[in-house]
């Protein structure tokens, strides 16, 4: 079983600074996806960024990157000048497999605040 | 339809009573996944369908849960005899294809059992 875990239940930076959201995961699998979904207040959850565990570069979607250590089972996301509206939860997930299609085991989240 | 819906938005149900839960996927997505969320935690695994087909069912909690996909497009889950703590949002999730990483998720259904 695969187990996630974020250790920050919340975070707050100022609006235009830059934050980093922790991640670890525990998995006896080779292969893998990782995922970093955004959840707003009273909307719907929507993917912000993945990763799959054969690659070794860092995925990067405009303001948001990941640190992605797969030896040390960690997964970070790094978010860049900082908006107001990236205040959300956020949740990291992980799913097995190299063909995806399988469930999300996701961790706990962390609240994220972005202050102007 | 644009993105996945669900039906109703909320729900308040006293104890014992049964609820369905409806889930309208994205047209021609085949995967569909139902996701329950804890007030404060992250969403859990409940149930994978493929186009008509269960596939797994290892996260429903108890016999009291069940679901259906009985033409591989809309979904119901069932819950029967809630109990407090069934209380949850329960999440609709489909994907493109059976061998695609992305799910799309609905609002949610929030389920509050009194």
């Amino acid at each position: 079983a695969q187990t996630v875990t974020q250790s920050q239940p919340e975070m707050s930076v100022q609006e235009a600074e830059t934050v980093t959201l922790s991640c670890t995961y525990d998995t006896s699998e080779n292969n893998y996806y990782l995922f970093w979904y955004k959840q707003p207040p009273s909307r719907q959850m929507i993917l912000v960024i993945r990763q799959e565990a054969y690659k070794q570069q860092n995925a990067t979607e405009n303001r948001f990157s990941v640190n992605f250590q797969k030896a040390a089972k960690s997964f970070s996301l790094k978010i860049s000048d900082s908006q107001l509206g990236d205040t959300a939860m956020y949740f990291c997930a992980f799913m097995k497999g190299q063909n995806a299609g399988n469930m999300l085991t996701f961790g706990g989240g962390t609240r994220l605040m972005v202050k102007p | 339809g644009a993105g996945v819906s669900q039906s109703p938005r909320y729900k308040v149900a006293k104890r014992g009573q049964d609820v369905a839960l409806r889930c309208d996927p994205i047209s021609g997505h085949v995967s569909l996944f139902w996701y329950q969320q804890a007030l404060g935690q992250g969403p859990e695994f409940l149930t994978y369908f493929q186009n008509e087909a269960q596939l797994d069912k290892s996260g429903l909690p108890s016999d009291r849960f069940f679901a259906e996909r009985p033409e591989g497009s809309v979904s119901t889950l069932k819950i029967q005899r809630t109990q407090q703590e069934d209380s949850a949002v329960y999440l609709c999730a489909t994907a493109r294809a059976a061998q695609t990483y992305e799910q799309y998720f609905g609002p949610g259904t929030r389920l509050t059992v009194t």
